[in-house]
């Protein structure tokens, strides 16, 4: 049972354009809901969270949306840039604060 | 140290043979964490430990997996009797108690069994 899905597994986007990374989750128990990127060889690194009582969180370029009712998270970058190329991870935490259920990611490639 | 150091950053093994993984977390970070990330999937949970005990071994995929930890610092995770389906990279994360963003993630070991 998949609680986490990262329906696309791919993303190509030209530099300066917004890329949209989508996430569709089933446990409505998660409290906040995090973003990971990795980078090839690397482990993945914190990027940008939400509470899920909010339903918008901004960070300079990197901003998450949450629709509660479709269970749905969104990240968008504006402007993308080439070094924004990497596989983005959605996580889902749970109350107790202590496990994360990640996506199965998607490769985001953007074009110089 | 000043980040979570996994080793070896490579392993190839034999079909059959037994591998050790180990971790060592941030310093003071009491929660270690497992994942998996085979080829063209997600993260996959195996294991997470509270100081040395592991509260929630649930994704361990077979007994021929197991973990420790000791001194509430390092950690190995070691595989028996390796088979193919194996080949992963092995993901080691650490952090404060309770506070997931503070989830730091090795750069793995990257596991081949030929």
């Amino acid at each position: 049972d998949q609680q986490v899905k990262q329906n696309s597994p791919s993303l190509s986007v030209q530099e300066g354009r917004i890329s949209i990374l989508n996430c569709d989750y089933t446990n409505s128990m998660f409290d906040y809901f995090l973003w990971y990127k990795k980078y090839p060889a690397e482990g993945p690194t914190f990027l940008i969270s939400i509470s899920s009582i909010k339903d918008k969180n901004e960070d300079g370029r990197f901003t998450v949306f949450l629709n509660k009712s479709a269970k749905h998270l969104s990240l968008h970058i504006v402007p993308s840039q080439p070094g924004d190329s990497a596989v983005y991870f959605c996580a889902g935490l749970n109350n107790a604060g202590n496990m994360l259920t990640f996506g199965g990611g998607t490769r985001l490639m953007v074009k110089p | 140290g000043a980040g979570v150091s996994q080793s070896p950053s490579n392993k190839v093994t034999e079909k059959g043979k037994d591998v050790e993984l180990r971790c060592d977390p941030i310093s003071g970070h009491t929660a270690l964490y497992w994942y998996r990330q085979s080829l063209g999937q997600g993260l996959e949970f195996l294991i997470y430990f509270q100081g040395n005990s592991a509260p929630d071994k649930s994704g361990l995929p077979s007994d021929r997996f197991s973990a420790e930890r000791t001194g509430g610092s390092v950690s190995t995770l070691t595989i028996q009797r390796t088979q193919q389906e194996d080949s992963a990279v092995y993901l080691c994360a650490s952090s404060l108690a309770g506070h997931s963003y503070g989830y730091t993630f090795g750069s793995g070991t990257r596991l081949t069994v030929v």
